[in-house]
């Protein structure tokens, strides 16, 4: 079974704090992605990544940057949190056919 | 831009019915249209994909019928069941994009015993 796993389920950080959230599959796949999710709002694209060390911008990419050092793991990084990052984060990674997605963080910003 | 539209509205049903949830969409038809289950507070789980030149595919309870023309797709899950609640994500993935997807908002199913 594929596993995606999400270093925290909860996380309350402060305004401003910079903050990393890490993502792990163990099934060798090349793309990895980062959604936040809010109601009504469905999932969007925040980053994602075809391979180590590439990066593109999905859909709102502004106030995040990420990280893929290793083929396992993709960070995101909240250089400077702020009230409206408050959201579910979801990190996803895909042999090319359907998505495995991770538990979620969900992220408090206060 | 690309849109998605999912009823919002939460979709009541009773046990042993089957559910009919609906995902629309505008502009560009895509290569492939997937179904997610979402369990609260859970990631999406990958249910279904059908591809642009299929117009159905089936999964044990589950069917997927796929309209390029009307740009519609209906999820269908024949003899629900309680266990069967929970909210269904419809996504896009365009050729060429690295396996990205756009995701609908979903609907929320509650099959009542």
């Amino acid at each position: 079974d594929v596993k995606v796993t999400q270093s925290s389920r909860y996380l309350v950080k402060r305004t401003g704090e910079k903050v990393f959230l890490e993502c792990v599959q163990d099934m060798d796949h090349e793309n990895m992605f980062w959604y936040r999710q809010d109601p009504g709002l469905g999932l969007r694209l925040i980053y994602f990544s075809y391979d180590v060390k590439m990066k593109e911008k999905g859909d709102i990419p502004e106030g995040y940057s990420v990280s893929r050092e290793k083929k396992e793991r993709f960070s995101l990084i909240l250089e400077s949190a702020s009230t409206n990052q408050t959201s579910m984060y979801l990190c996803a990674s895909t042999p090319g056919v359907g998505k495995y997605f991770g538990p979620g963080t969900r992220l408090t910003v206060t | 831009s690309q849109k998605i539209e999912q009823n919002s509205e939460a979709l009541n049903i009773q046990e042993g019915k089957t559910a009919t949830l609906t995902c629309n969409y505008t502009n560009y038809s895509p290569a492939y249209l997937q179904w997610y289950r979402q369990d609260p507070g859970r990631g999406p789980v990958f249910l279904l994909l059908i591809r642009e030149n299929e117009k159905e595919k089936r999964k044990e309870r589950l069917k997927v019928t796929f309209d390029t023309t009307l740009k519609q797709s209906l999820f269908h899950i024949t003899a629900s069941q309680p266990a069967d609640s929970a909210t269904y994500l419809c996504a896009l993935e365009f050729s060429g994009g690295y396996n990205k997807l756009i995701f609908g908002a979903g609907t929320r199913l509650a099959v009542h015993p």
